[in-house]
């Protein structure tokens, strides 16, 4: 299994931009997870999905941030506009089920300038 | 509500030093607990975990004991290498919730 994939590794932006940022889960996997991790404020759930249905998204920081789950291999989040305090690395994790072990991508490296 | 507290970093030690990051949780029912480490430039990946109260966990050198009577899950590792150099994060999850995740300790490891 390729595991999961996120793209792109690396986002530059100016300010106010629209960002999109982009996960394929493992096959199979009903739960998909968006993190955000700075230096200050470590590693923070934003949503997840159980079976593309968001369930919790209460750490979505405001309006401008949004996720889709549009079928069971595809997610985004999509930043509108963009910020320089969102500048930040995006993590996109899945597991079978919520309370199970999550499988990490690699990142989104985001810098808006 | 359920949480998760780990040491302070960073950690800094010498290479063949025994290592030990605390971790301790407050948690409803029975929860599962973990241990994932994040290298460099990585997302994180699992390292151990423990589903019920006295189990121990290991893998790679480390090792980590599900202890009830005080709500912890120490992560040990008796000597560490430079290659050992991450973050470490203690995690729990409980009766259908999502993974629970500590702030994170930072390791280094110098030759």
């Amino acid at each position: 299994d390729a595991g999961v994939i996120q793209s792109p590794r690396h986002e530059v932006t100016e300010m106010g931009q629209e960002v999109t940022l982009r996960c394929k889960p493992i096959s199979g996997h009903n739960s998909l997870f968006w993190y955000r991790q700075t230096m200050m404020r470590g590693l923070e759930l934003l949503i997840y999905f159980n079976n593309n249905v968001p369930i919790d998204d209460s750490g979505m920081p405001e309006d401008r941030f949004s996720a889709k789950m549009p079928n069971a291999s595809f997610s985004t989040l999509k930043i509108q506009p963009s910020e320089p305090r969102d500048s930040a690395v995006y993590f996109c994790a899945s597991s079978l089920v919520a309370k199970n072990i999550q499988y990490f991508g690699a990142g989104t490296r985001l810098s808006v300038l | 509500g359920n949480s998760v507290t780990q040491m302070e970093g960073p950690v800094t030690l010498s290479e063949e030093a025994f290592l030990t990051i605390n971790c301790t949780y407050t948690a409803t029912g029975y929860p599962s607990l973990f241990w994932y480490v994040q290298y460099p430039g990585e997302g994180l990946q699992l390292l151990l975990k423990a589903t019920k109260a006295d189990d121990k966990g290991s893998n790679k050198g480390f090792e980590a004991t599900y202890r009830k009577e005080t709500t912890s899950f120490h992560l040990e590792k008796g000597s560490v290498q430079v290659s050992d150099s991450a973050v470490y994060f203690c995690a729990l999850t409980s009766k259908g919730d999502k993974v629970i995740f500590g702030p994170g300790t930072s390791l280094s490891v110098i030759p």
